[in-house]
């Protein structure tokens, strides 16, 4: 069900940008991408998400193209702690209420020293 | 502001035996999600409770599996019989609307199963 399409796996040198790409080709408009990550052996952490535009905060930024059909999160300073699967997700929402997130199998990034 | 709690963090079982999941979600969310995380794979929902009622279960088999919220609050999930498919991470989340600052979910950090 997943409706996200990620690399397997990337790595960085630690320091440098880490840039991680996803493919949602069938968003709806109503819909925004989420980026989670997940350290080993915890859950899933909420990253960032945005609707259309371009969104930053303390952890990352969230760059989404015009025509909303792809998305890249960029670390600016990937960091040894920042290796970690990476999860891109549509939300899917009904009514009041939040819907389910469908997970794909997420990028496994390594930043190396 | 504590974070989603869940118990045991580890639980190994022999297949055909039970076993119960506890979550106490962060105080005021009324949505509460159950995940599966199969090794190698993104977590899968289960079930979503809006307060103490069923939102969506379509992916909870029935047959084995059962799982309540009882006063809207905390939440168990129940495996019975285990299966050795059953082997997997069980994540609690939790959600609320007017948590403006993070419109997403907030995990804990699960329970993982051995079944043998």
């Amino acid at each position: 069900d997943a409706k996200t399409t990620q690399p397997p796996s990337m790595d960085c040198a630690e320091g440098r940008a880490a840039n991680l790409p996803c493919n949602h080709s069938t968003i709806s408009g109503n819909e925004y991408v989420y980026w989670y990550r997940q350290i080993h052996s915890q859950g899933p952490q909420y990253i960032i998400h945005g609707l259309k535009n371009n969104e930053t905060n303390e952890m990352a930024s969230l760059i989404i193209t015009e025509d909303r059909k792809s998305s890249t999160l960029i670390l600016p300073h990937a960091t040894l702690r920042d290796t970690a699967v990476y999860y891109c997700i549509v939300r899917v929402a009904r009514g009041s209420t939040l819907g389910r997130l469908y997970f794909g199998r997420g990028t496994q990034l390594t930043v190396w020293p | 502001e504590a974070g989603v709690a869940q118990s045991p963090r580890y639980k190994i079982i022999e297949k055909r035996q039970s076993v119960a999941f506890w979550c106490n979600p962060i105080s005021g969310h009324a949505t509460l999600y159950w995940y599966q995380q199969i090794l190698g794979q993104g977590p899968k929902l289960l079930i979503q409770f809006q307060n103490n009622g069923v939102v969506d279960d379509s992916q909870l088999p029935k047959d084995r599996f059962s799982a309540e919220r009882l006063k809207g609050v905390d939440s168990t999930l129940k495996i019975q019989p285990a299966k050795l498919e059953d082997s997997a991470v069980y994540l609690c989340a939790s959600s609320s609307l007017r948590d403006r600052g993070n419109y997403g979910y907030t995990f804990g950090s699960g329970t993982r199963l051995t079944v043998v």
